[in-house]
């Protein structure tokens, strides 16, 4: 069974950083692109980040690039996303998604349950 | 503001059909075949529905089915029930920027 656990959410303040982590398992995790998609309470989803399967294709929302930086350890089957500068509106469920390609075509599938991020003073 | 634009609501009763559309550019929907959909009930992560256009994933209704013309995506539902009550976003690849990827704002779908 596919399964992406996320971990590393907290209450952070404003300027602060964080590290996301995303546990992959039940597939092989080197063969395909992998997002960050956030859900800020009671709003949409907005696609945060994605790598492809070797990294050699990233991508970022224009509302976290310079900030916000994705990563992934083939070797232990994880992604992460480091988030610098956090500010307010930065607040949500950030979600982990497998891609059902090596490169980044934007079909998630399936998400992990979430981790909470709260920016917040 | 979401890059796709989607009807904040829709609404149907059981047994009937309902179409939510999905209007993006011709840098993203109109350009690529690479629309997908997503249901999200409440407190759970969403579900891949439909994904290049019209394509179930395994174990998918037949009763969801996906459909584009021009810059516009189409997600139909019919025989509605009580269970399709949900969110439910579109998704495209984009060609914009630095960007890969684009959602619409979300539907709320309400089965009366």
């Amino acid at each position: 069974e596919v399964q992406l656990v996320e971990s590393g959410g907290g209450l952070v303040q404003p300027g602060r950083s964080l590290r996301l982590s995303c546990a992959a398992s039940g597939f092989t995790f080197d063969d395909y692109a992998m997002h960050w998609v956030r859900q800020a309470p009671g709003k949409g989803l907005e696609w945060v980040s994605g790598i492809s399967w070797n990294s050699g294709s990233i991508g970022y929302a224009d509302s976290v690039k310079g900030r916000f930086t994705i990563s992934r350890d083939n070797a232990k089957n994880s992604l992460y996303l480091q988030m610098n500068s956090l500010r307010a509106e930065d607040t949500a469920l950030y979600y982990c998604a497998k891609d059902w390609f090596g490169e980044l075509l934007g079909w998630f599938d399936p998400w992990g349950q979430g981790t909470l991020v709260t920016v917040s003073s | 503001q979401s890059a796709l634009t989607q009807p904040a609501s829709v609404s149907g009763s059981p047994g009937q059909s309902i179409t939510i559309s999905c209007t993006g550019t011709s840098s993203d929907v109109g350009g690529y075949n690479y629309v997908s959909w997503y249901q999200q009930h409440p407190g759970k992560a969403p579900k891949l529905m439909i994904y290049d256009v019209s394509n179930r994933p395994s174990g998918v209704s037949n009763r969801f089915s996906g459909s584009k013309s021009g810059n516009t995506a189409s997600l139909t539902i019919s025989g509605l029930q009580a269970e399709d009550e949900a969110d439910y976003y579109c998704s495209s690849y984009t060609s914009s920027s630095t960007l890969y990827v684009v959602f619409g704002g979300g539907t709320k779908l309400t089965v009366l």
